[in-house]
């Protein structure tokens, strides 16, 4: 199948510190949705990029979709212990289905 | 805001029963999910449902997977005979258009 590799898979910070989780593909994505999940919740839709470069923006969050349609990535800046949780990418494929990536597990030491 | 409710939050049943999983999607979607995620692990694709039928299943939605949309609200998802392998919590899933997933959330399903 199509995956999403995502890294790293744990990231422990200090609150304020920044945080950054990767997501690359082998191949084109179409486009690429962000989740987040808290302990314990279920994912919730952060956004979707669609376009080459796009850069979005919320908040403390930017989120990027690379040149090539092959990566992305999810930026916070100043972590605060309401960060905790899960972050997931996925591809979006046929019939709106979404492979989602492993995800990586944020950690915040308050 | 509107919500995609599931019941029952957690499952419990003996190894070989029959469970079936509810869930009442956002009313003016059109596509429905159902994901599975073993404690801990990812988010896996179990089937895709529109126009009332499978548009997409995965290779762990076997002949002991089934799907229904009986009246038009409620999507079930149900597992025939259970195996202690299928304990996961299981996420239903809508959308209207490519604008994201509003999950539910969830039922914990625990074999036995």
């Amino acid at each position: 199948g199509q995956q999403v590799m995502q890294i790293p898979q744990y990231q422990h910070v200090q609150e304020g510190e920044d945080f950054t989780t990767y997501c690359n593909s082998s191949t084109t994505l179409s486009n690429i949705q962000w989740y987040k999940q808290r302990p314990g919740g279920h994912p919730v839709f952060l956004i979707q990029l669609v376009k080459s470069g796009e850069v979005k923006k919320q908040k403390r969050l930017t989120f990027q979709f690379g040149e090539a349609k092959k990566n992305s990535s999810l930026h916070i800046t100043a972590t605060q212990t309401t960060d905790v949780g899960t972050y997931f990418c996925a591809r979006g494929g046929s019939n709106y289905k979404l492979t989602f990536g492993k995800g990586t597990l944020l950690t915040v030491n308050p | 805001e509107p919500e995609v409710t599931q019941t029952p939050s957690h499952q419990v049943t003996q190894m070989g029963q029959e469970v079936i999983l509810r869930c009442v999607p956002i009313s003016n979607h059109l596509y429905f999910y159902w994901y599975r995620q073993i404690l801990g692990q990812k988010v896996e694709f179990l089937v895709s449902f529109y126009n009332n039928e499978i548009s997409e299943k995965s290779e762990i939605f076997d002949d002991q997977f089934s799907v229904e949309r009986p009246d038009g609200s409620n999507f079930t998802l149900k597992i025939r005979s259970t195996k202690l392998e299928d304990s996961a919590m299981y996420f239903c899933a809508s959308t209207g258009t490519y604008y994201g997933y509003t999950f539910g959330s969830g039922t914990r399903l625990t074999v036995v």
